[in-house]
């Protein structure tokens, strides 16, 4: 399996909501990754985890909560957004030769 | 933050035609890298060239790499119409024993059938 796998594809959320976007990977890959993208903007680095632990947070607002569970899973809890949060959310998972893979987003609006 | 430029932003060609982006930065790196994003989906990496190599061909593509002008240029040659996406270049510096890739802004290519 050489894919980074998300979910869901699209979501729709009004700024009361509580969600969760979810990224897997089952290359044995230590190192995940979660990025931001505004519309014709590139990615921006949020959070870094490396073998399960976050190692980098990008001074991210709190509303935005990563968990990994375990070395193919990753997690984005979402809390209390604000519409400019509308972006699409990528996951990347870090090979051994250092490059990422990259899943295919995840489309947030937030209403 | 972004890391650096890519120039042109935009480029609109015809197939059989080349094309040629360019990217430049402003740290130490250990690697630079290059993707694919066709219309709002997912990355899709192309090629990595590691701070110590100064040429690299994959296919279509080839990449330079000059540290001592801390820029890098894709060449993608006999292009196609499903060339057609953004491209971005992307510097890995290895900060603080991490992995983290800093994205150019991106080269928007066109190619006409």
């Amino acid at each position: 399996d050489t894919e980074v796998t998300q979910t869901p594809k699209h979501l729709v959320m009004g700024m009361t909501n509580k969600k969760s976007l979810k990224c897997e990977q089952h290359m044995g890959h230590r190192a995940m990754y979660w990025y931001k993208q505004k519309a014709k903007k590139p990615p921006e680095l949020m959070f870094v985890y490396s073998y399960e632990k976050l190692s980098i947070n990008e001074s991210v607002p709190s509303r935005f909560s990563p968990e990994c569970p375990n070395s193919s899973l990753l997690n984005l809890h979402l809390h209390a957004l604000q519409p400019e949060d509308s972006a699409l959310y990528l996951c990347a998972s870090l090979s051994l030769g250092d490059e990422q893979f990259f899943g295919p987003g995840t489309r947030l609006t937030v209403l | 933050s972004q890391q650096g430029e890519e120039d042109p932003q935009a480029l609109s060609i015809q197939e059989g035609e080349n094309a040629t982006m360019n990217c430049s930065y402003k740290t130490s790196i250990n690697n630079l890298q290059w993707y694919r994003q066709n219309s709002g989906r997912g990355l899709v990496h192309l090629i990595l060239i590691r701070s110590n190599e100064r040429e690299k061909h994959s296919g279509r593509l080839r990449v330079t790499l000059d540290t001592s002008k801390k820029s890098s240029s894709l060449l993608i040659t006999a292009s196609r119409a499903a060339d057609t996406a953004s491209y971005f270049c992307a510097t890995d510096a290895f900060s603080g024993g991490y992995n983290k890739l800093i994205f150019g802004a991106g080269t928007r290519l066109a190619v006409h059938p």
